[in-house]
């Protein structure tokens, strides 16, 4: 089974540049995350889908990022203008919806390193 | 706002020892908690969920919970230098139905 793929692995740009990140989780995988992981941190939540649908966007500075899963499959995620603080890993995760309509365990993706100087 | 504390350590422990990592939480509605294992540079990945009180053990890992005192902890024994790396805390409410992470335990077992 394909795990959670991420692109592009590695991005690097000038802090006012734009950067869009890109997700495709476990086939089957109604719910996807977008995590923003700071070097010595946890990843902390920056928005919930669920199929095409936002479940949690709470925590996404909305000024500069935007996230979007039109067909409920892959997402994309992408940040404009950036800032030099929007320095971390970009993780995507997806679970399953279980038949009671429960989240499962989260699986990861590699992660996209986004380094703005 | 929910949070989860974990020491940041580093921890040491010498190789065959046995490691303790502790978690705490502040959301009571919480009903489901992962430990999961981040190596330098790679991502997080599952080792360990445990959603009701007491032990539950899985090869060299035991994973303990404590609703009343808002309480999970991961035991590993016989402590492997390839078990040095992060160990993330992780709690899931049924309300909200995401993940709050901790900062991470870095965990440095020594040969």
């Amino acid at each position: 089974e394909a795990g959670v793929a991420q692109s592009p692995r590695y991005k690097i740009i000038e802090k006012r540049q734009s950067v869009a990140f890109w997700c495709n989780p476990i086939s089957g995988h109604a719910t996807l995350y977008w995590y923003q992981q700071i070097l010595g941190q946890g990843p902390k939540l920056l928005i919930q889908f669920q199929n095409n649908g936002v479940v949690d966007d709470s925590q996404l500075p909305k000024d500069r990022f935007s996230a979007e899963r039109l067909k409920g499959v892959d997402s994309t995620l992408k940040i404009q203008p950036a800032k030099l603080e929007d320095s971390a890993v970009y993780l995507c995760a997806s679970s399953l919806v279980t038949h009671r309509g429960r989240i499962g365990e989260l699986f990861f993706g590699e992660g996209s390193r986004l380094t703005v100087l | 706002q929910k949070e989860v504390e974990q020491n940041s350590g580093p921890l040491s422990v010498p190789e065959g020892a046995i490691a303790s990592l502790n978690c705490t939480y502040s959301d009571r509605g919480s009903q489901s908690f992962f430990w999961y294992r981040q190596y330098s540079g790679k991502s997080p990945e599952l080792i360990m969920s445990i959603y009701s009180n007491g032990d539950k053990e899985d090869g060299r890992f035991t994973a303990q919970l404590n609703k009343a005192s808002q309480y999970v902890s991961l035991l590993i024994r016989d402590s492997q230098p390839s078990d040095s790396a992060t160990y993330l805390c992780a709690v899931r409410d049924n309300y909200g139905q995401n993940f709050v992470f901790g900062p991470g335990t870095r965990l440095s077992v020594l040969p």
